[in-house]
């Protein structure tokens, strides 16, 4: 039930974008992101709710496929503070849990 | 506004002993979550408190785990006995959301970092 995200990895330079994916063998109510810095706590980055509701962050956005079951996180022009390892977050439209994805470790460098 | 406060830090134990975590949220947030999360691997919810009732514990090893939140504030995470697969960060988290079918941004501690040899 843990949902799976893609790329597990990846590295950028400064300024380009990137796409993080999550995908979830659930029907979801409810898609989060956070980003985790090395031996930091996770912290919020975005909130997306059945019916389109989006709560979020400048800079950072995000889609939401109810249909496909799917989520996906977009970062543009990157700076050198998005590194870390970033989790979506799904609870599932049936049942109360909440799952953490497997994480996407994502460099950028100068 | 102060953040989620965890005690201890780092904890260093023989397998079969106990250990505790202690936890306290931000001021008026209802509910509260436990998590564990091994090196390399995403946060595992082990349990949810909304207020001083548990929502979620489907997760917890409850032959060895137990947690308590009296009064509805601090909360408390016990391992007795530890193994070794229970080295790991044990993060808490709280969230000013009341409702159970829509979960609200969690505000993370600094975690407990336990280590079992």
């Amino acid at each position: 039930q843990q949902p799976v995200q893609s790329p597990q990895a990846v590295i950028l330079r400064e300024g380009e974008d990137a796409v993080i994916n999550c995908s979830s063998s659930k029907a979801l109510y409810s898609v989060h992101w956070y980003r985790q810095k090395h031996g930091e706590a996770p912290v919020f980055l975005m909130i997306l709710l059945k019916g389109g509701e989006q709560k979020g962050h400048e800079k950072i956005s995000a889609s939401f496929n109810e249909k496909k079951q799917q989520s996906s996180l977009y970062l543009t022009a990157s700076q050198l503070s998005y590194s870390g390892t970033y989790f979506c977050g799904t609870e599932s439209n049936t049942g109360n849990q909440f799952y953490f994805g497997t994480g996407t470790s994502l460099t950028v460098i100068p | 506004e102060a953040g989620v406060a965890q005690s201890p830090r780092y904890k260093i134990i023989e397998k079969r002993q106990s250990v505790a975590f202690w936890c306290n949220p931000i001021s008026g947030h209802a509910t509260l979550y436990w998590y564990q999360q091994i090196l390399g691997q995403g946060p595992k919810l082990l349990i949810q408190f909304q207020n001083n009732g548990v929502v979620d514990d489907s997760q917890l090893p409850k032959d060895r785990f137990s947690a308590e939140r009296l009064k509805g504030v601090d909360s408390t995470l016990k391992i007795q006995p530890a193994k070794l697969e229970d080295s790991a960060v044990y993060l808490c988290a709280s969230s000013p959301g009341t409702s159970r079918r829509s979960y609200n941004e969690q505000f993370f501690g600094p975690g407990t970092r336990l280590t079992v040899l």
